[in-house]
C-alpha cells in the first residue's frame, strides 16, 4: 500500500475550541477507517472509527464525518483539551488489505 | 484486560547485526501487524500474521522478516542492520485478521549506529 510521511501539517487551536483535522484517503475502495492518537514516545491510540456504510460516526467529544464523494475524512473534537495535544493519524483499509495511514496532523493546544 | 506489550523498548544495535524484537497481543487477539514508524516516511506496514501464517506484507526488503507462535505472540526480526534501520517499531493486535480495530503497543525504539 502506499503511505506519504514527508510532511506533517500543524493545527493550532485555543483551549476550549473545536478541532477539526482532516484528511484525504487514496483508495476509493477502502471501506474502514481509523483514527488514532498518538502522543509522544506513546504508540497509537486507537480514537474512533467508522465505516463506508456511515457519513458520520460520535464518540465522546470527538465526531468522524466520511465523505466517499471526495474520499474524505475529518476528526472533531469539541472543547479542546491540553491533554489532546498529540499526532493524529487516519488510517483507511479494504477487505484483505492491509491498514494505511495517513501522514499524521500535529494538534497544538494553546493555553 | 492487558494491552499490547512489546520487548525490549529500547535497543542499540551497530550496522551488520541482527536485532529481534517481541510483540504480545491483547488476550484473545489472533491477528498482529507490525509497522515502522520514522520521521521522513511514517507508519508503514510491514507484515501480519494470522493464527500464524503471514497473511499480507508490505514492501521491505527480505531482510525484515517475522513469524507468530500458536500463543499468537509475535517476533519481528531484522538481520544485516543498516543506519536507515533506526525507527520505531510498532506491533498491533486484532482479533482478526481483516477491517477490524488494531491496538497498538508503546514500540520498541531501535537505533543503528
Amino acid at each position: 500500500g502506499e503511505n506519504v510521511g514527508l510532511h506533517l501539517p500543524t493545527l493550532s487551536v485555543q483551549e476550549g475550541d473545536n478541532s477539526i483535522i482532516n484528511c484525504a484517503y487514496s483508495n476509493s475502495a477502502s471501506d474502514y477507517f481509523i483514527w488514532y492518537k498518538q502522543e509522544s514516545g506513546k504508540g497509537p491510540q486507537f480514537i474512533i472509527d467508522i465505516r463506508s456504510n456511515m457519513d458520520k460516526r460520535q464518540g465522546q467529544r470527538v465526531t468522524v464525518l466520511l465523505n466517499k464523494t471526495v474520499k474524505h475524512l475529518s476528526l472533531q473534537i469539541a472543547a479542546t483539551q491540553p491533554g489532546d495535544s498529540a499526532v493524529y493519524f487516519c488510517a483507511e483499509t479494504s477487505y484483505g488489505q492491509n491498514f494505511v495511514f495517513g501522514p499524521g496532523t500535529r494538534l497544538s493546544v494553546l493555553p | 484486560k492487558a494491552g499490547v506489550t512489546q520487548t525490549p523498548r529500547y535497543l542499540i544495535k551497530t550496522r551488520g547485526q541482527q536485532v529481534t524484537l517481541s510483540c504480545s497481543p491483547i488476550s484473545g487477539h489472533r491477528s498482529v501487524s507490525w509497522y515502522q514508524q520514522t520521521p521522513g516516511q511514517g507508519l508503514q506496514f510491514l507484515f501480519e500474521y494470522f493464527s500464524e501464517t503471514q497473511r499480507n506484507k508490505g514492501n521491505f526488503p527480505g531482510r525484515f522478516s517475522g513469524r507468530q507462535f500458536s500463543n499468537s505472540r509475535s517476533e519481528m526480526n531484522v538481520s544485516t542492520l543498516e543506519l536507515g534501520d533506526s525507527a520505531l517499531y510498532l506491533c498491533a493486535s486484532a482479533t482478526d485478521s481483516f477491517q477490524e480495530t488494531q491496538y497498538f503497543g508503546p514500540g520498541t525504539r531501535l537505533l543503528v549506529l
